[in-house]
């Protein structure tokens, strides 16, 4: 079935670091993909989504791309601030019929200033 | 705020009990998912529904069952409750014709199983 990896968290890192979360997927077809950030106390949001090879997907200085050659998704931010602090998440959507997610086990992230 | 209303924010029960979580989908968001997010099996789907009918079945236990009513509000009720079954209980909701995988979460129900 399908299944996404995640980088082991937690991650720290100091204000304006450059960061990196890792995912990678497996999957039957062709899934769209998505990174979704999970603040304290609240639901999940998503934050950026690719849906088919070569796609960026961006957002609030986010960016990752959909890697088809490495089954990839890899998040990234060149200047990270204390507000990133959160718990952020890969999942695919596999397009069957239905929208369900397919999650990671998520990645905290905490920004020290 | 997203717009999905989850109840309660808090719940603790003991062993062997039956409780029932509720959620309100945002206005006119005709699906409605159910998630559980535990510290060792990460976020796991459970279910879905659309306008009333099931559309998706994940990994939800026998002692588990939803439904969604017509006025697209959905409930989930966990019976005959285990210490495992503590977790953080996701509802999400998506719109007919809004982008895949493009889910809108509420805040969750966490349930503690004492």
């Amino acid at each position: 079935g399908d299944s996404v990896t995640q980088m082991e968290g937690p991650v720290t890192l100091s204000e304006e670091a450059f960061l990196t979360i890792n995912c990678t997927y497996t999957a039957t077809g062709y899934p769209s993909l998505f990174w979704y950030v999970q603040y304290p106390g609240e639901g999940l949001q998503l934050l950026l989504k690719a849906t088919k090879a070569d796609d960026k997907g961006s957002n609030k200085g986010f960016e990752a791309t959909y890697r088809k050659e490495t089954t990839s998704f890899h998040l990234e931010k060149g200047s990270v601030q204390v507000s990133d602090s959160a718990v952020y998440f890969c999942a695919l959507s596999d397009h069957f019929g239905n929208e369900k997610l397919t999650f990671g086990t998520g990645t905290r992230l905490t920004i020290i200033p | 705020d997203s717009g999905v209303t989850q109840t309660p924010k808090h719940l603790i029960t003991a062993t062997g009990q039956r409780v029932t979580l509720r959620c309100s989908p945002r206005s006119g968001d005709l699906s409605v998912y159910w998630y559980q997010q535990s510290l060792d099996q990460g976020l796991q789907f459970l279910i879905q529904y659309y306008n009333g009918e099931e559309r998706a079945k994940g990994n939800i236990l026998e002692r588990f069952s939803a439904q969604q009513f017509p006025d697209l509000h959905s409930e989930l009720n966990l019976s005959s409750l285990e210490l495992g079954d503590s977790a953080l209980y996701f509802c999400a909701s998506s719109p007919l014709g809004g982008d895949p995988g493009e889910l809108f979460f509420g805040e969750g129900s966490r349930l503690t199983v004492l």
